[in-house]
């Protein structure tokens, strides 16, 4: 069967740094997305990884190594409004997209 | 441009009633998709369209569920017979292109009572 594992909650004081880690097990892989969401809106489109190593936009940088099935977002100098969930998501060989269950990530003055 | 619309954004309906749930993509995406989002999941595939043909339509959970999208833009899910466990959260999204990013509407809430 496919498999996405993401941590279901975190926590992280404003200011500091998180890393949320996603490990997929698929039928193929054509590329990992990740997704925010802010409770009850709509998922919005942060980053695509395809290629092993580092991709920084900002705040947000996200890792992908395909050997090993993994990937982490990082969020640097938090900020309360990046309180939401993190959904990761890969494209399967068939290029249908298979989610994770999302992490909530808890922002603390 | 405006972006992905959806219609009605709430609908509450009898067990046993049909209903049309509406997607209004951004204007040159070629790909849509349907999903069910539980609270706290990530979206549940349901089924996509590249241009109006229907690509895909594995994760339609049966028979009573359809779509369309017959001139390539708007698409319809249709739920025949709704069941109380019909009840969620559904969203459309659309992209470019099948591989690229995805683009979600606010959802129309479905309560079946």
């Amino acid at each position: 069967g496919q498999n996405i594992d993401q941590p279901t909650e975190m926590t992280a004081t404003e200011g500091a740094i998180v890393q949320i880690n996603c490990t997929y097990q698929t039928s193929g892989f054509n590329g990992l997305f990740w997704y925010q969401q802010h409770a009850g809106e709509a998922p919005t489109f942060l980053s695509y990884n395809v290629l092993d190593g580092l991709e920084e936009k900002g705040r947000f940088s996200s890792f992908l190594s395909r050997s090993k099935g993994y990937s982490y977002l990082l969020l640097k100098e938090l900020q309360m409004k990046d309180s939401a969930s993190y959904l990761c998501a890969v494209l399967d060989s068939n290029y249908q997209l298979i989610w994770g269950a999302g992490t909530k990530l808890i922002i603390k003055p | 441009g405006a972006g992905v619309s959806q219609s009605p954004r709430y609908k509450v309906t009898k067990r046993g009633q049909d209903v049309a749930l509406r997607c209004d993509p951004i204007s040159g995406h070629v790909s849509l998709y349907w999903y069910r989002q539980a609270l706290g999941q990530g979206p549940e595939f349901l089924t996509y369209f590249n241009y109006e043909a229907q690509q895909d339509k594995s994760g339609l959970p049966n028979d009573r569920f359809s779509a369309e999208r017959p001139e390539g833009s708007i698409s319809t899910l249709t739920i025949q017979r709704t069941e109380q466990r019909d009840s969620a959260m559904y969203r459309c999204a659309s992209s470019l292109e099948h591989v690229s990013e995805q683009y979600f509407g606010p959802g129309t809430r479905l309560t079946v009572t």
